[in-house]
């Protein structure tokens, strides 16, 4: 099987612009989920998605927002960029409550 | 609320030796608890899970990782370190009870010194 996917792998953007990150989960899986890592902060969670519903969500501001189609691939968005959301994006797939696989990440540099 | 906690930032062996990795972990329920690791530049990869049975697990690349109930703890273990074993190591838990996020530790970066 293919692994998790994202796209694109590098991004720089600048203060006020907004992204949108993709994220192509294993095929079969139904739940996606979204990290940011920082060296400072470690790996925190964004939202998690299963089956189009939004299942979890982290302590984010409303500037990052989530969205899973019905094909299980699922896009984030952060509008209104900050210096602060520098950081590896990770998007992890797996079966339920089984363990996450996680794609290669999108490294997101806001100038 | 659930946690995780990794109280080593870094952990040195020699080559050779035994390593250790400790986690401990909160949930009100009963968990599920995994190990990944992570290369630089890389994502996480799966080591290994505890779901219920067996208190010691065995996973990838001769990694094994014991449950202790009591002690709420899955400290990763390996009998013999390799210098490719050097990588950052993330415990993670989520609550078997209802549609609980997973929580991950900060992390212990392994450092296994030729």
């Amino acid at each position: 099987k293919a692994g998790v996917t994202q796209t694109p792998r590098y991004l720089i953007k600048t203060r006020g612009q907004q992204v949108t990150l993709s994220c192509s989960p294993i095929s079969g899986h139904r739940s996606v989920s979204w990290y940011q890592q920082t060296p400072g902060q470690g790996l925190q969670f964004l939202f998690e998605y299963f089956s189009e519903t939004q299942r979890n969500k982290g302590n984010f501001p409303g500037r990052f927002s989530g969205r899973q189609f019905s094909n299980s691939r699922s896009e984030m968005n952060v509008s209104t960029l900050e210096l602060g959301d520098s950081a590896l994006y990770l998007c992890a797939s797996s079966s339920n409550y089984n363990e996450q696989f996680f794609g290669p990440g999108t490294r997101l540099t806001v100038l | 609320a659930q946690s995780v906690a990794q109280p080593e930032d870094q952990v040195n062996v020699a080559e050779g030796n035994p390593l250790t990795v400790k986690c401990t972990y909160s949930v009100s329920g009963n968990p599920y608890l995994f190990w990944y690791v992570q290369y630089p530049n890389r994502g996480l990869q799966f080591l290994l899970k505890y779901i219920t049975g067996d208190n010691l697990v065995k996973g990838s690349y001769g990694f094994e990782a014991e449950f202790n109930k009591s002690q709420t703890s899955f400290h990763l273990k390996k009998p013999s370190a390799l210098v490719s074993d050097s990588a950052l190591y993330f415990c993670a838990v989520r609550d078997i009870g209802g549609y609980q996020k997973v929580t991950f530790g900060t992390g212990t970066k392994l450092q296994v010194i030729p």
